[in-house]
């Protein structure tokens, strides 16, 4: 079993629309999670970043992680095309030196 | 500006040619990292470095070396190029507070290298 699972996609829903975005993981030691968001040709970009199990909010964006289950999503209001990219999750352990990524998914969003 | 400028952008090479990526950073971060991006692969880490005294391998290291030249410079450089190293490669940054790891990275906006 992969230490972070997601799923490549390609994801594509209306304008407007809600986005679930879901990694699952097999290691119980990672601590904290994060969502990236990669353009075509860029950096990939940090957009959460949590430490604890629950819900994180940032204007159309929620993380939500459950460490119980092993399971994140990223949630997306309101869905724009400009939300269009490969979006990856990643997770790391306190005093490790590593962060694991998954392998990403794209998302096209449809005007 | 960006806070983590990568050169050169694109690079075309061919095969046993001597390649370095540079990377350069303002967010006065301590620990700096290189991974490279393949399609259905994901980001691998290459190699990684704390500070400028400290360099670590990371999983694919076979076949690129580092230099950390000071605290806001890190390059990569593969010393004999082969194609299967035709990737895309990113430099990242984080903060290293009080040795734990917990802090996100930042990445540049990689170099796309292709080798004939």
């Amino acid at each position: 079993q992969k230490e972070v699972e997601q799923d490549p996609g390609p994801l594509s829903v209306p304008e407007g629309a809600i986005v679930s975005l879901n990694c699952t993981y097999s290691n119980s030691a990672f601590q904290y999670f994060m969502w990236y968001r990669q353009y075509s040709r860029k950096g990939p970009e940090l957009l959460m970043y949590t430490y604890s199990s629950g819900n994180k909010e940032d204007g159309r964006f929620t993380a939500q992680v459950d460490k119980s289950s092993k399971y994140i999503s990223l949630f997306i209001r309101d869905s724009q095309p400009s939300d269009s990219a490969t979006y990856l999750c990643a997770m790391g352990m306190n005093r490790d030196d590593k962060i694991i990524f998954g392998k990403g998914t794209r998302l096209h969003i449809l005007p | 500006d960006a806070d983590v400028t990568q050169t050169p952008r694109n690079r075309i090479t061919k095969t046993g040619k001597r390649i370095m990526l540079e990377c350069s950073q303002t967010k006065g971060h301590d620990r700096m990292y290189w991974y490279r991006q393949d399609p259905g692969l994901g980001l691998r880490l290459i190699y990684y470095s704390f500070d400028v005294k400290d360099i670590n391998k990371g999983e694919i290291s076979d076949g690129y070396s580092v230099s950390r030249q000071a605290q806001a410079k890190f390059s990569l450089s593969l010393e004999s190029a082969i194609p299967n190293q035709t990737a895309l490669y990113f430099c990242a940054t984080s903060e290293g507070r009080g040795g734990f790891s917990n802090q996100p990275q930042h990445f540049g906006d990689g170099t796309r290298l292709s080798i004939l």
